[in-house]
């Protein structure tokens, strides 16, 4: 069983640089979602998707953009990447967006330096 | 709205003795909240979750959480800590559109 899959692991950009998350999930999940880890922030929502078609800005969306392409795929784009971009990114899906009891799943994380 | 304050950065207990990461919350409605534990380098795993069903919730490898609404809290145990339970752990609360993390408590395990 995959669940979320997040393509690269690790990057590294240089300041003004452009580039891609890809994450996939294969459970048949509605709402998927991109946060930020930082140390000593926890986890921060950059932006979410409830379904298909949609979606929403979280608590720190500046500098990002992002496609839901299809139920499976949520990209997190990266249009002039800054350092304080310097992250550790993670995608998850949850069942359904307002069911506030079903947790999400994650994936194992990319892991961006911007230089 | 909603959110989580997580009381301790840094918990650190010896091998054998127990556990308590501390966890408030505040939300609006009814919550529903969740542990999630992470591993160096590795992804978030869900611990347990508290639904309304039970107050006291329990989790994998012996993780437990009591739901106290007249406290707002949600703290974790565990009876007797082991080494491979070193890890950052993180209380969350779950809404209809997202979920909201604390900041997270790293346990520090030692022999």
């Amino acid at each position: 069983n995959a669940g979320v899959t997040q393509t690269p692991k690790f990057q590294v950009l240089k300041t003004g640089q452009s580039m891609t998350l890809q994450c996939a999930q294969d459970m048949n999940h509605n709402s998927m979602y991109w946060y930020r880890q930082d140390p000593g922030m926890g986890l921060r929502l950059i932006y979410y998707s409830a379904s298909e078609g949609t979606t929403d800005k979280g608590e720190v969306p500046n500098g990002y953009n992002v496609s839901r392409l299809n139920k499976r795929e949520f990209s997190l784009r990266l249009e002039s990447a800054a350092p304080s971009q310097t992250s550790v990114y993670f995608c998850a899906s949850r069942t359904l967006m307002t069911e506030m009891n079903t947790e999400a799943f994650f994936g194992q994380g990319t892991r961006l330096t911007v230089v | 709205a909603q959110s989580v304050t997580q009381l301790d950065s840094h918990v650190s207990v010896s091998e054998g003795t127990p556990v308590l990461l501390r966890c408030n919350y505040s939300s609006s409605y009814s919550p529903s909240l969740f542990w999630y534990v992470q591993h160096p380098n590795k992804g978030l795993q869900l611990l347990l979750k508290y639904t309304s069903a039970a107050t006291l919730v329990k989790g994998i490898n012996g993780f437990e959480a009591e739901f106290k609404k007249s406290e707002t809290s949600f703290h974790l145990t565990k009876p007797s800590a082991h080494m491979s339970d070193a890890a950052e752990y993180f209380c969350v609360v779950g809404g209809y559109s997202t979920l909201t993390f604390g900041k997270g408590t790293m346990l520090l395990v030692s022999p």
